[in-house]
């Protein structure tokens, strides 16, 4: 069955680094999210992506937050510098991309990050 | 905004008991609506969806029911097993690009 690959799964920085986190959809997906999970929450979309185009990035805080398709198929999402609130887990889902609220979204096993 | 709210964990359950986790929703026009369960340390699973009122899913001898006239998708297990203790997510899409709004998540606890 296929998969969502993300990498590293756990990662730990000082604050004021520079930390990046890739992901790899199933195969075919065209539609790419990026969402964060702060303990004991749900997550949190922080971008989408449809082929290699932003359509939603209204949560990004983008003075810090940096993300990129380029081709369409894997995704990397750069935080720059990392704060101590950037601990969570950061979570990619795929999905088909066929514009429909039935969409299924299918999501990787995430990236736990902890600012120290 | 869409929301979604859902009843405070941790529920905590013997084995074999009947499992209600309650789930309402906010929202403009008609949402898909999802459960999706997390294991400890792993990512997010679907669990089951629902895509339009009165329309039943299921999975694993998990079900819910969209109610459209109480905006509810309440999750429900007739009989729970220790391996069904996990963080339990009711969740629905938004917009026109399919965006998911989760609610909190509600942790199950289930002994033996």
């Amino acid at each position: 069955e296929a998969e969502v690959a993300q990498s590293p799964r756990y990662k730990i920085t000082e604050k004021s680094q520079a930390v990046a986190f890739w992901c790899d959809p199933i195969s075919g997906h065209a539609t790419l999210y990026w969402y964060r999970q702060i303990l004991g929450q749900g997550p949190e979309l922080l971008v989408q992506f449809q082929d290699e185009s932003v359509v939603d990035d209204s949560q990004l805080p983008k003075d810090r937050f940096s993300a990129e398709r380029l081709k369409g198929v894997d995704s990397t999402l750069k935080i720059q510098p990392a704060e101590l609130g950037d601990s969570a887990m950061y979570l990619c889902a795929s999905s088909s991309g066929d514009s429909s609220s039935t969409d299924t979204q299918y999501f990787g096993p995430g990236t736990r990050l902890t600012v120290l | 905004g869409d929301s979604v709210t859902q009843m405070e964990g941790p529920v905590t359950l013997s084995e074999e008991a009947f499992l209600t986790i309650n789930c309402t929703y906010t929202a403009t026009g008609y949402p898909s609506l999802f459960w999706y369960v997390q294991y400890p340390g792993e990512g997010l699973q679907l669990l089951l969806k629902a895509t339009k009122a009165d329309d039943k899913g299921s999975n694993k001898g998990f079900e819910a029911t969209y109610r459209k006239e109480t905006t509810s998708f309440h999750l429900e297990k007739g009989s729970v097993q220790v391996s069904d203790s996990a963080v339990y997510f009711c969740a629905l899409s938004s917009g026109g690009y399919n965006k998911l709004i989760f609610g909190a998540g509600t942790r199950l606890a289930v002994h033996p």
